[in-house]
């Protein structure tokens, strides 16, 4: 099972800083790697798939990169809703897998 | 507009079983592949089960493969999770979530609770 690593846990920043979370996969996923946000109460929601492809609707201070087994989630600007919990999962082998989550916390 | 929605959860004593369900509209069902993910109060997500589009074709997690049995009626639309043999280590809200073209989950359902405790 391949492991997924996500770091920090907690990342405080105030609204307007760049946020960079960062998935470690235990073996190379190539860039078969995605990245989920979770706001409390909800399902998560597609943000960057395939490593570095925003979803629709996406907007473009979300930004991915990496392959192998390094990966990096880049939030330009924070704006007040992305303050979540974000996910990376892996869809290179099964079973499929998630990260633990970096939730982005109001400093 | 897309569509999921879960029914089905509620309270099961171990031992027990429940059948979740995952109503889908605003798409062709038949032509996508779903998958159920749970996460536990306060925890992660674990991916738990997926089916291909004509349903002959199925995975499960390690953590519930034998005890849970997915399946999905593409007549009515709809994805069902039989579970049985319930622990209280399956409490958790269950998701179905749509494998989009791109191959990870564009779409999910609201999320539905299964709580095992006696």
């Amino acid at each position: 099972e391949i492991v997924l690593t996500q770091s920090p846990a907690t990342l405080s920043l105030s609204p307007g800083e760049r946020a960079t979370l960062s998935c470690r996969a235990s073996q190379s996923v190539s860039s078969y790697l995605g990245w989920y946000q979770q706001r409390p109460g909800q399902a998560p929601r597609l943000l960057i798939y395939d490593a570095s492809n925003r979803a629709t609707g996406i907007p473009a201070r979300f930004s991915g990169s990496g392959s192998g087994t390094d990966f990096t989630l880049t939030i330009s600007s924070l704006e007040p809703e992305d303050f979540a919990v974000y996910y990376c999962q892996q869809r290179s082998d099964w079973p499929l897998t998630f990260g633990g989550g970096t939730k982005v916390e109001i400093k | 507009e897309v569509q999921l929605v879960e029914s089905g959860g509620g309270l099961v004593q171990p031992g027990g079983s429940l059948r979740l369900s995952c109503a889908a509209s605003g798409f062709t069902f038949s032509n996508y592949a779903i998958h159920w993910v749970r996460q536990a109060p306060g925890k992660g997500l674990e991916y738990v089960s997926a089916i291909n589009t004509n349903g002959d074709s199925t995975y499960y997690a390690n953590s519930v493969k034998g005890r849970f049995t997915i399946s999905r009626d593409n007549s009515k639309n709809t994805l069902y999770l039989q579970m049985g043999s319930l622990r209280a280590e399956d409490t958790a809200a269950y998701y179905c979530a749509r494998s989009g073209r791109s191959g990870w989950y564009d779409s999910w359902g609201q999320g539905i609770l299964v709580t095992v405790s006696s």
